[in-house]
């Protein structure tokens, strides 16, 4: 059984504070790592993708970085807003015949206050 | 596109009825792939298809449970007897290609409930 694990659980910040998450996975046999924002009542929306070390993504005001050495991930938000409030999940994809299949962590809920 | 399609959007059953879930996947997209969310176990991977044809049913949590994908743009989920453990949301995915490079599209979910 594969071993996602997201770090904090939940998160509350005030609009305009900056956050970053954890995101810790097998570091042998590593294919690639997702990122996904999901709203409450809504459906998961990929973010990034990342498949090597010492990779940096950047959307907006979000972005993420990746060391596969050591098996994990950041995610950054700069100046949070409210709309920023979601679940933060990040993906698995061991590098076998079956690359398709995605482990989940259990996701980091972020609330973003005024 | 309209995305990934899943019917119904909720369904409210008695323990013991056969359930069907039901996803469209993006046209064009020839991986199709069943979760489930709870909060005790997050989201679980069920089954997933490439062209059609089942991959890796490892997630399947027992016989009650199968899936079939008859063609490119069309997929069922079924639970039969259907049981109060089952309630969750289910969730269908689909993306490009095989390999986890693709970004997988989500559906809306199916939240099922079992009384």
């Amino acid at each position: 059984i594969l071993n996602v694990e997201q770090s904090p659980q939940s998160l509350h910040v005030q609009e305009g504070d900056s956050t970053n998450f954890t995101c810790s996975f097998p570091s042998s046999n590593f294919y690639a790592l997702h990122w996904y924002r999901w709203e409450t009542a809504k459906s998961p929306k990929a973010l990034f993708v990342m498949t090597l070390n010492g990779d940096e993504k950047k959307k907006g005001r979000i972005s993420a970085t990746l060391n596969t050495k050591e098996g994990y991930s950041y995610l950054y938000i700069k100046g949070s807003q409210p709309e920023d409030s979601a679940t933060y999940l990040c993906a698995f994809a061991l590098n076998t015949g079956t690359a398709s299949k995605l482990t989940f962590g259990t996701g980091t809920r972020l609330q973003v206050t005024l | 596109d309209a995305g990934v399609i899943q019917s119904p959007r909720h369904e409210v059953t008695e323990m013991g009825q056969e359930v069907t879930l039901r996803c469209k996947p993006i046209s064009g997209h020839n991986s199709l792939f069943w979760y489930r969310q709870t909060m005790m176990r997050g989201l679980e991977l069920l089954i997933y298809f490439n062209n059609n044809v089942p991959i890796d049913d490892s997630g399947m949590p027992e016989d009650r449970f199968s899936a079939k994908m008859p063609n490119a743009s069309f997929s069922t989920l079924k639970i039969q007897p259907s049981e109060p453990r089952d309630s969750a949301v289910y969730f269908c995915a689909s993306s490009y290609r095989q390999g986890s490079y693709n970004e997988q599209f989500f559906g809306p979910g199916t939240r099922l409930t079992v009384l």
